[in-house]
């Protein structure tokens, strides 16, 4: 069964750089085969989807985020991460990893980690 | 791009149907059959319900099933039981190449 977890600091000073990782256990982090997606949530408001990687050549973002996100993966430690670049306190919200299935496509994820509260605040 | 649109809030009693409207545009909902809706309860991981519309993953319930005409989809859920109560949301792939999500549907089970 494919398990996902987040992690990384909880609190990050605004116009830093917001970093997280996602470990990824009972199935392999490759490129070209599937989705791996972060969505967040701010308090009391509903998910959006940050972006998701497949190819380094192949990399979607939401266009609010563009200039300041980047996904990758690290296939030697089975993780992907987040970067969000000039955080404030608008991006202060649970952050979720997740990852689609084959078969199952257009969706932000088929698995999904727990989320990790990440607070912007001076 | 814009956040999908469903209502606030939708209720119903144990036993009854329900369903949950998702509007989007030409650009995304309208424009292909790759609309989702998760289910989110508080402090837990969403959990996808139905994909490519209609598609339902294994191990989620039949009581749950999805449609969409133009650039409208919606999410059925019938014989309500006390645990649907939680958020739903909708998302779409988009023709930027981007998924959108809606603004969730709070489900109150009476």
């Amino acid at each position: 069964q494919v398990q996902l977890q987040e992690s990384g600091p909880g609190l990050v000073k605004p116009s830093q750089t917001l970093s997280l990782t996602c470990t990824v256990s009972g199935g392999s982090i490759s490129s070209g085969i599937y989705y791996w997606n972060w969505i967040r949530q701010p308090a009391g408001k509903g998910l959006e989807w940050i972006g998701r990687f497949y190819t380094s050549v192949n990399t979607n973002y939401n266009p609010s985020l563009k200039s300041r996100v980047t996904i990758s993966i690290d296939t030697s430690k089975n993780q992907f991460s987040l970067k969000l670049s000039s955080v404030n306190a608008a991006d202060t919200a649970v952050y979720y990893c997740a990852r689609d299935e084959r078969n199952i496509a257009g969706t932000a994820g088929v698995y999904w980690g727990q989320g990790t509260l990440v607070t912007v605040s001076s | 791009q814009s956040a999908l649109t469903q209502p606030a809030s939708v209720s119903g009693s144990p036993g009854q149907s329900i369903t949950i409207s998702c509007t989007g545009t030409s650009s995304d909902v309208g424009g292909y059959n790759y609309v989702s809706w998760y289910q989110h309860h508080p402090g837990k991981a969403p959990k996808l319900m139905i994909y490519e519309v209609s598609n339902r993953p294994s191990g989620v319930s039949n009581r749950f099933s999805g449609s969409k005409s133009g650039t409208t989809a919606s999410l059925t859920i019938s014989g309500l039981q006390p645990e649907d109560e939680a958020d739903y949301y909708c998302s779409s792939y988009t023709s930027g190449s981007t998924l959108v999500f809606g603004g969730g549907t709070k489900l109150t089970v009476l």
